[in-house]
């Protein structure tokens, strides 16, 4: 059982729409990231969370620390949002663990 | 900064041989990290260095791989012998602090073992 749990697999969305990504986790974490692979296959570091909220254009990611839970937002989303989204927490003690992706396509 | 730069992109090799795949992190990153991606697995992080020191090689597979950090701006992952199940992106990343910051990844090498 992977210890970081993220829904949906996969998601299928007219563009415009808002997107909402979410990941669980299980234990205590000192740090949390939302990385972004489009399909060429290069990642891209979109979000480190600890705590609270971040936003970045249309993008708003979000952490509960004490649910040990954290959601990405998409707003206004477009074809080129098009990716696999990936969660990736880093536990207390230091161990690294990746969400399997959730795979968004954004259809104009 | 060009970013972290890494080599071959693309490695096409026999079952057996040695594959040597080489990261140049991001000047000033005191962290270096190396993960595989797999269909199966998903990525998973392999080892990672401080300041060119091993703090973790949990994640190695086992002892046909071995990474190193000669120095600051320098560090390869090295697969000896080479096995089909090895087939995967291997990704270098590298970043200020350990939870701190922002992680910076390669463009990934893409490595085929036939």
């Amino acid at each position: 059982k992977n210890e970081v749990e993220q829904s949906p697999q996969n998601l299928t969305a007219q563009e415009g729409e808002f997107i909402t990504i979410n990941c669980s986790y299980s234990v205590g974490i000192s740090a949390l990231h939302w990385l972004q692979q489009h399909p060429g296959g290069g990642i891209v570091s979109l979000f480190m969370l600890s705590s609270g909220k971040k936003k970045h254009g249309r993008l708003i990611a979000t952490i509960n620390i004490q649910e040990k839970h954290s959601s990405l937002h998409i707003t206004a989303s477009h074809p080129r949002d098009s990716a696999v989204y990936i969660c990736a927490v880093r536990y207390n003690n230091n161990d690294m663990r990746f969400g399997a992706g959730t795979r968004l396509t954004v259809k104009p | 900064d060009a970013g972290v730069i890494q080599s071959p992109r693309h490695e096409v090799t026999e079952m057996g041989q040695e594959v040597t795949l080489r990261c140049k992190p991001i000047s000033g990153h005191d962290y270096l990290f190396w993960y595989r991606q797999t269909m199966m697995r998903g990525l998973e992080l392999l080892i990672y260095f401080n300041n060119n020191v091993p703090i973790d090689d949990s994640g190695m597979p086992e002892d046909r791989f071995s990474a190193k950090m000669p120095n600051a701006s320098f560090s390869t992952l090295k697969i000896q012998p080479s096995e089909p199940r090895d087939s995967a992106v291997y990704f270098c990343a590298s970043s200020f602090y350990l939870s701190g910051n922002t992680i910076y990844f390669g463009e990934g090498s893409w490595l085929t073992v036939v």
